[in-house]
C-alpha cells in the first residue's frame, strides 16, 4: 500500500470552529488531492497541489483552503466549519502522466455539530 | 450532465455468479480510466487500470469502448469476499480524475 496517512481519523467540530487535516505521503509523489466522499455524490475534488506550494481549485473549493509547504505534507483547512461539511475526506496522491492511478489515504471522518 | 456515471444498483448476485458493471464518460477526450474497490468505511483502492485492448486479472476482465464513451468490469466466479462497491474512474487529463458514484455488489452465499 502507498505510504499515505492521514490525521485526524476521526473529528467532531463545532459550526463556526477552524479545523485543520493533515495528509502525509512517504512516496514523494508529486501530486496530492483532497476528496471530499458524500452520498449521492460520489467523490469530490476539493483543493490538489502539483508541487510544493502550487495548489489549485476544485470543483468543491468554497469554505475550503490548502497549504503544501513540504512535498510531503498536505494541509486541508476549513476556515469556519458549517454543517455541510460534515463528510469522509480522502487524501490521494498520484503522479504525473496519463497512466497514474489516484491512492488513497485511510480518510477522516468529520462531523459538524 | 455528469462527466462520470454509474448504475448505483444494488447488484445481489450469488456466490459463483458472474456479474457486469458499466460505466459512461462524457468527455470525448478522457485519457485513462480505472476501475477501483471501496469497502464500506474505508478508502478506495485500485482493482485495475482499464487498456484500449481490454484487460485481465484472474477472475477480473475490464474493458474500454471509447467510441462509445463507456467501460466495464466483468466479475466471474464471484466470491463472497467481492462484496464491496465498484468506482469508475476517469483520468480526463492533466492528472485530473472523475469519480461515478460506485455500484454496491453484494454476492450471497
Amino acid at each position: 500500500d502507498a505510504g499515505i496517512t492521514q490525521s485526524p481519523r476521526h473529528k467532531v467540530t463545532e459550526t463556526g470552529t477552524p479545523v485543520t487535516l493533515r495528509c502525509h505521503q512517504t512516496e514523494n509523489h508529486r501530486y496530492m488531492y483532497w476528496y471530499r466522499q458524500d452520498p449521492g455524490h460520489g467523490l469530490r475534488l476539493i483543493h490538489y497541489s502539483y508541487g510544493v506550494k502550487d495548489t489549485d481549485k476544485g470543483e468543491v473549493s468554497d469554505g475550503y483552503s490548502v497549504s503544501r509547504s513540504k512535498t510531503e505534507d498536505f494541509l486541508l483547512t476549513l476556515e469556519s466549519a458549517t454543517s455541510s461539511q460534515t463528510s469522509v475526506y480522502f487524501c490521494a496522491i498520484s503522479e504525473p502522466g496519463q497512466s497514474s492511478a489516484l491512492h488513497f489515504g485511510n480518510g477522516t471522518r468529520l462531523t459538524v455539530t | 450532465r455528469k462527466e462520470v456515471e454509474q448504475d448505483p444498483g444494488p447488484f445481489n448476485v450469488p456466490e459463483g455468479a458472474t456479474v457486469a458493471f458499466n460505466c459512461t464518460y462524457s468527455n470525448s477526450a478522457s485519457q485513462s480510466f480505472f476501475w477501483y474497490r471501496q469497502d464500506c468505511r474505508k478508502e478506495p483502492k485500485l482493482l485495475m487500470s482499464v487498456y484500449s485492448s481490454g484487460n485481465e486479472d484472474g477472475r477480473f476482465t475490464a474493458q474500454l469502448n471509447r467510441a462509445s464513451q463507456y467501460i466495464s468490469l466483468l466479475i466471474r466466479d464471484s466470491k463472497l469476499s467481492d462484496s464491496a462497491t465498484y468506482l469508475c474512474v476517469v483520468n480526463i487529463g492533466s492528472n485530473q480524475f472523475y469519480f461515478g458514484t460506485g455500484t454496491s455488489l453484494t454476492v450471497i452465499p
